[in-house]
């Protein structure tokens, strides 16, 4: 199946900060999605991006199918973007989404 | 709107006793339905998916099982609850035919003691 690696596993950042997440995989993808975990556990969808770009206020995402990587871009962080953040793929003929471990992330005021 | 329940939020089980899961999804018809754990806060593991009322595929062979009687409605059940099987189990709505994305319910934290 896919594999998908996250980096860095874990990311501390001073509020007001930028950062960039990077999500490799194995194989090329009908669906790349990016997750947001918060401290209660639930995971709230940040963009369904199988390939090129998307912004959302202070976040933007952007996949290179050919090149089988996504990037997520947080800037000025603040403290409530902490928590987890998790890349998920399926491939071609699949429903199924593989994870990838995430990246923990921690926004010191 | 679509949404998506799932209960209870938090259940502390005894080892050897049953368990059932409930997820139910409103606004949306013959989604595709999953259930998944998550161990030590990372990862996410699948554990089954339905495509269908009464079609249930699982991913790992383990002390759990899956029905689906209606069509918005996915329950995951075990006869007897190992240490194991304590986790947040999260259920995953998919509506068809589009758009290909997964939506997930607020999860279940079990613990087995």
């Amino acid at each position: 199946g896919i594999q998908v690696e996250q980096s860095p596993p874990d990311l501390i950042l001073q509020e007001g900060a930028n950062s960039t997440l990077r999500c490799n995989f194995s194989d090329s993808v009908n669906n790349l999605q990016w997750f947001h975990q918060n401290p209660w556990g639930q995971l709230i969808n940040l963009f369904y991006i199988p390939s090129g770009t998307k912004q959302n206020g202070r976040l933007s995402a952007t996949t290179v199918a050919t090149e089988r990587y996504s990037l997520l871009y947080i800037s000025s962080s603040q403290t409530t973007d902490s928590g987890v953040y998790f890349c998920a793929v399926s491939g071609a003929g699949s429903y199924q989404l593989t994870f990838g471990k995430g990246t923990k992330l921690s926004v010191i005021p | 709107s679509q949404t998506i329940h799932q209960w209870p939020a938090t259940l502390v089980q005894p080892v050897g006793s049953p368990l059932s899961l409930e997820c139910t999804v409103e606004g949306t018809s013959n989604p595709n339905l999953y259930w998944y754990r998550q161990a030590a806060g990372r990862g996410l593991q699948l554990l089954f998916y339905s495509v269908g009322i009464g079609q249930i595929s699982s991913e790992v062979p383990q002390n759990l099982s899956a029905s689906r009687p209606q069509d918005r409605q996915f329950i995951l059940s075990s006869k007897k609850l190992l240490l194991s099987d304590s986790g947040f189990y999260l259920c995953a709505y998919q509506p068809r035919p589009y758009p290909n994305i997964q939506y997930f319910g607020a999860g279940t934290r079990l613990s087995v003691l």
